[in-house]
């Protein structure tokens, strides 16, 4: 079964500092990978997306690592901010007919004063 | 521009009664999709359409029906909805490349 496992489930930091959220996939075969933030009763939005050949991507004071061949990604965020408090969820996207999105649980962020 | 559109917002249902969730979306993206979002765990799939006419089951179909008569709507139905059915729902819509999805802002049900 294709699964997407996300760690830590929460996390609470102090603003101005940086953390990263980390993300691990058995999903086969791989087309992309997504990062979206979700903020408190909203819909997910995307951050980055990546593709296999890709290790890095950025967006502003978040970076997206991917390594393919340990199927692992990280999504760093630098000096951040209290509007970076929501959850981060890591989405893979199957190569199939249908290409499904597998979601992970998210990682729950929250930025104190 | 509106992007993706869901409503209700939110709703409580009785258990054993209907209700059908709109989505539209004027994007004019071929594939949408349903979602589940529960406590603890990732958003699901419930049901998903590759092109208008076109549906086909996701990861948690039972329970739910959806029509894709248009590229724009993908309503989703709870032909006898259930407790177990208590979640926020959202819709999502995507391109024929798939490389972004864009979500609508959730519908929150509470079936009692």
């Amino acid at each position: 079964k294709n699964q997407v496992e996300q760690s830590p489930q929460s996390l609470i930091i102090l603003e101005g500092k940086n953390c990263t959220l980390q993300c691990n996939y058995t999903v086969s075969p791989f087309s992309n990978l997504r990062w979206y933030k979700q903020d408190t009763g909203r819909g997910p939005v995307s951050l980055t997306i990546m593709t296999f050949s890709e290790n890095t991507k950025s967006n502003g004071r978040y970076t997206a690592t991917l390594d393919a061949d340990t199927k692992q990604s990280s999504l760093h965020i630098t000096a951040s901010q209290l509007s970076d408090s929501a959850s981060y969820i890591c989405v893979v996207t199957l190569e199939t007919g249908r290409r499904a999105l597998t979601f992970g649980s998210g990682t729950r962020l929250q930025v104190q004063p | 521009t509106a992007g993706i559109t869901q409503a209700p917002t939110s709703q409580i249902l009785a258990a054993g009664r209907s209700m059908t969730l709109r989505c539209t979306q004027d994007m004019r993206h071929n594939a949408m999709y349903w979602y589940r979002q529960d406590l603890g765990l990732g958003l699901r799939l419930i049901h998903y359409s590759n092109t208008a006419g076109t549906t086909g089951k996701g990861e948690v179909p039972d329970g739910y029906s959806v029509s894709r008569a248009n590229t724009d709507d993908f309503p989703l139905t709870l032909a006898s909805a259930v407790p177990s059915q208590t979640s926020v729902y959202f819709c999502a819509s995507s391109d024929s490349s798939n490389t972004e999805a864009f979500f609508g802002q959730g519908t929150r049900l509470t079936v009692v």
